[in-house]
Formats: structure tokens, C-alpha cells, sequence
């Protein structure tokens, strides 16, 4: 059984950065066709993909967000870790993060499977 | 403004068939596969169907996809109250190399 849980702060201040840590089992993220996503939902609002790690350790970001974002991987603590700066009150959201499935030779995502229960993170002052 | 296009929401009666679209292009939907995902009010969503009609193991047969060009379309038969839920589609784009949801589609059960 895979599941995922997301950890971190729950109030950041703006202009500092949020770092999150998905703690993950059921699966191994150096076995080949495994990534792990992340993906915000702000109260109310649709969802939004925010970045992609892969088993080698490739990595696929939002355009819109690519400059304030690094993910990280650490396979033998089975954490993803999604760091993102710079924050300001509009970033204030639920933080999910994702087993993915994705092509072990085009790289294409195919599907987020399961989803973890989320963390909510406001931003403010 | 989402890339893809869904109906801000959908209705219809118990037992009812609704069918819920999702308009892309050809650098998204057109080329790669659809996923539907249903987010009950306070939870995570959920996978209901993938690379454009495959359904997870446990999603009832009453939840099915399919794509035509552009479009996507989910469709729900027999509609139950516990199918009240917030609906999104999502693809791959090559234009934007990047992972695109709709807007999400709130379905209602009268």
C-alpha cells in the first residue's frame, strides 16, 4: 500500500522561504517509471502542479513558478523535499504531495497516484 | 485562467447520467492522455480514470472517460449522492513542458 504524508511549517511570513518534506512508503523512488509531484490547491481554488522528480533524479518544474522552486530527493529516507522562496500571501494554500507514474522512456507523466492528505500553509505577516 | 476548460459545475437528479467536459488543444489533450480526479469537500483528490478511459481498481464502472481531438469528457451513470464532489482534468502539455489541471467542475446532486 503507498501513502504519502506532507510536513512543514503551517504559517510562513512573506519573503521567507517554505520548505516541505513528503515522507513516503509502499514504493521505492529508484525504481524506474516512479516520480513524486507536488501540487497546491489555495482556499477554494483549482488545482495547480508545481513540480516533478524522477527515479534518476530528473526533475520537471512549473514555468510560471520554475524560479522560486528547487525539489530534492533523498531515496534512502524515502522524503521528497520542495523548497520554495520568496513567499507571499497569495502562496497561501493546501500543499499535496504525489506518487506519479510516468513513461520510463518519454518521461511523460501518466497519472498521480495516490495523493497525500495535504498541509496547509498560509502566508502572513 | 486554466489551459484546460471545464463547466464551473454540473447538476443532476439520483440515478441520472451527467457527463462533465474538458476542452484543450492540441499541445495537450490532443497529444497526451487525460486523467480525472474527484476531490470530495476536505480531502485529497482522488484518481477516478487515466490515460483517457482506464479506471483504477476500486473506481465503480459507473465513472468512465473518453477523449475525442481536443476534448475529454468524464461521464457519471446512475448518479448517487455521494458523487457530490468537486471534478478536475489534467494532461500533460508539451507547449509549457509542464503538468496542467482544469478548473475544476463542482457537481451537484439535486
Amino acid at each position: 500500500q503507498i501513502t504519502l504524508k506532507e510536513s512543514g511549517p503551517t504559517l510562513v511570513k512573506p519573503t521567507q522561504t517554505l520548505t516541505l518534506t513528503c515522507t513516503f512508503s509502499g514504493f521505492s523512488l529508484s525504481t524506474s517509471g516512479v516520480a513524486v509531484g507536488w501540487i497546491r490547491q489555495p482556499p477554494g481554488k483549482a488545482l495547480e502542479w508545481l513540480s516533478l522528480i524522477y527515479w534518476d533524479d530528473d526533475k520537471r518544474y512549473s514555468p510560471s513558478l520554475k524560479s522560486r522552486l528547487t525539489i530534492t530527493k533523498d531515496t534512502s529516507k524515502n522524503q521528497v523535499v520542495l523548497k520554495m522562496t520568496n513567499m507571499d500571501p497569495v502562496d497561501t494554500a493546501t500543499y499535496y504531495c504525489a506518487h506519479a507514474i510516468v513513461g520510463e522512456y518519454s518521461y511523460i507523466w501518466n497519472r498521480f497516484d495516490p495523493w497525500g492528505q495535504g498541509t496547509l500553509v498560509t502566508v502572513s505577516s | 485562467q486554466s489551459v484546460l476548460t471545464q463547466p464551473p459545475s454540473a447538476s443532476g437528479t439520483p440515478g441520472q447520467r451527467v457527463t462533465i467536459s474538458c476542452s484543450g488543444s492540441s499541445s495537450n489533450i490532443g497529444t497526451r492522455t487525460v486523467n480525472w480526479y474527484q476531490q470530495l469537500p476536505g480531502t485529497a483528490p482522488k484518481l477516478l480514470v487515466y490515460s483517457d478511459d482506464q479506471r483504477p481498481s476500486g473506481v465503480p464502472d459507473r465513472f468512465s472517460g473518453s477523449k475525442s481531438g481536443t476534448s475529454a469528457s468524464l461521464a457519471i451513470s446512475g448518479l448517487q449522492s455521494e458523487d457530490e464532489a468537486e471534478y478536475y482534468c489534467a494532461t500533460w502539455d508539451d507547449s509549457l513542458n509542464g503538468l496542467v489541471f482544469g478548473g475544476g467542475t463542482r457537481l451537484n446532486v439535486l
